[in-house]
């Protein structure tokens, strides 16, 4: 199976700062990537798809970029409903592995 | 608008069976894989299972083969998940998601709300 490693596992920030998160695959997956955002006692929501699509009605703050195993998800100015988990998820086979997460907190 | 209703969640004691249905609204069904997506109390996301819109073609985790079994009712707009022999770290909130391609490019881009199963004795 694929692994999936996120970092880091948890972030603070404050409203406005710009951030990164960055998921690495254990082999290659081209852009075979997706991002989701999880808030708290709710179902994950879609953000980048292909590594770097952009969903519809996704702000454009949110952007992704990367390929082959090396990938990042950016926020280019935090808002304060952007304050949730994180995941990336391979889709280049099944299983179709997630990463562990990564919760963003307000500092 | 798309809908993904789970329901059929509850508490089961560990060796038991459950089956989820996930009732699908608001897109043509038939044309979409489907999938089934688990998270543990706390912890993070573990995709389970998924299935072709025809229902001919089938994957799962390893956690789960022999165990659990996806399938789809197309005139019913409904997908399945039976969960049998079950153990305690199967306990989770399952959800159903569409799966939608983008120039080969698989993604979840609709979730229901999630079904919690809890086993234990």
């Amino acid at each position: 199976d694929i692994q999936m490693t996120q970092s880091p596992s948890s972030l603070s920030a404050s409203v406005g700062d710009r951030v990164t998160i960055t998921c690495r695959a254990s082999q290659s997956i081209s852009s075979y990537l997706n991002w989701y955002q999880q808030e708290p006692g709710k179902a994950p929501k879609l953000l980048i798809y292909a590594a770097r699509s952009l969903q519809s009605g996704v702000p454009s703050r949110f952007s992704g970029s990367g390929s082959g195993t090396d990938f990042t998800l950016t926020i280019s100015s935090l808002r304060p409903e952007d304050f949730a988990t994180y995941y990336c998820q391979q889709s280049y086979t099944t299983p179709h592995t997630f990463g562990q997460g990564t919760k963003l907190e307000i500092k | 608008e798309v809908q993904l209703v789970e329901s059929g969640g509850g508490l089961v004691r560990p060796g038991g069976s459950l089956r989820l249905s996930c009732a699908a609204s608001g897109f043509t069904y038939s044309s979409y894989w489907m999938t089934w997506v688990r998270q543990a109390p706390g912890k993070g996301l573990e995709w389970v299972a998924n299935i072709k819109p025809d229902g001919s073609e089938k994957y799962n985790v390893d956690s789960v083969k022999g165990r659990f079994a996806i399938s789809r009712d197309n005139a019913k707009n409904s997908l399945y998940l039976q969960m049998n022999s079950l153990r305690a770290d199967d306990t989770a909130v399952y959800y159903c998601a569409r799966e939608r391609y983008s120039y080969g490019h698989p993604y979840f881009d609709f979730w229901g709300q999630g079904a919690l199963v809890t086993v234990s004795s």
